[in-house]
């Protein structure tokens, strides 16, 4: 199972982007890789996924090298309500099961 | 609302007592998984079912626990002779399982289970 590395925790100021960088130096030639949002007491909620290079959508863009083994959440200009845990996850499902597994993620506070 | 649905949201039990959790998960998704949550901790995989069949079983379900999904559509998710180290969150996801599983999951509100 690929493994993830992110850092425990990061500060920033409303309006600032913000990049959060997820180390996976063993992620496997099928694996996509998948960024989560929780806030506390709920589940966590998917933000953006992509395979390589670059993904963009309403929330955030993902960076991906060639190499794949780390990527790069960028949420720009966050507000307030940004303020939660993100996680990086590298996996994929198949048919023997392979699990996705979820690292302690990164504890974002943002800063009027 | 059509997301995945948890009940109860919280659950106060003493030590020694069954619980039982139920997830119904989105409709059309044949994939469901458990996770356990803990404070300050990401999830942690406890098992999923594809339609009604579970497929793995993380060896983080001990004995004690066991779950369900009959029909294939909700599943439940029972804590035998709880102890105070199963409090937690308990997470339900659901997926609909495609040729390449890309792993975005739906996860429910969660179950928060404390043992007294």
């Amino acid at each position: 199972l690929a493994k993830t590395t992110q850092p425990i925790s990061m500060d920033s100021y409303e309006g600032q982007e913000v990049n959060i960088t997820c180390s996976h130096n063993n992620i496997a030639t099928n694996d996509y890789i998948t960024w989560y949002q929780q806030f506390p007491s709920q589940g966590p909620r998917f933000i953006i996924q992509g395979y390589k290079t670059k993904v963009t959508n309403e929330v955030a863009s993902l960076f991906i090298p060639a190499d794949r083994k780390s990527s790069t959440l960028s949420l720009p200009r966050v507000s307030l309500s940004d303020t939660a845990v993100y996680y990086c996850l590298v996996g994929l499902f198949n048919n023997a099961g392979n699990m996705l597994t979820f690292g302690g993620g990164t504890r974002l506070m943002v800063k009027p | 609302d059509t997301g995945v649905s948890q009940d109860p949201r919280h659950k106060i039990t003493k030590r020694g007592q069954n619980v039982t959790f139920r997830c119904d998960p989105i409709s059309e998704h044949n994939r469901l998984y458990w996770y356990r949550q803990t404070l300050g901790q990401g999830p942690e995989f406890l098992t999923y079912f594809q339609n009604e069949a579970q497929l793995e079983k993380s060896r983080l379900l001990s004995d004690r626990f066991s779950a369900e999904r009959p029909k294939g559509s909700f599943s439940t998710l029972e804590i035998q002779r709880t102890e105070q180290g199963d409090s937690a969150m308990y997470l339900c996801a659901s997926s609909k399982h495609r040729q390449v599983n890309t792993g975005e999951l739906f996860f429910g509100e969660g179950s928060r289970l404390t043992v007294l």
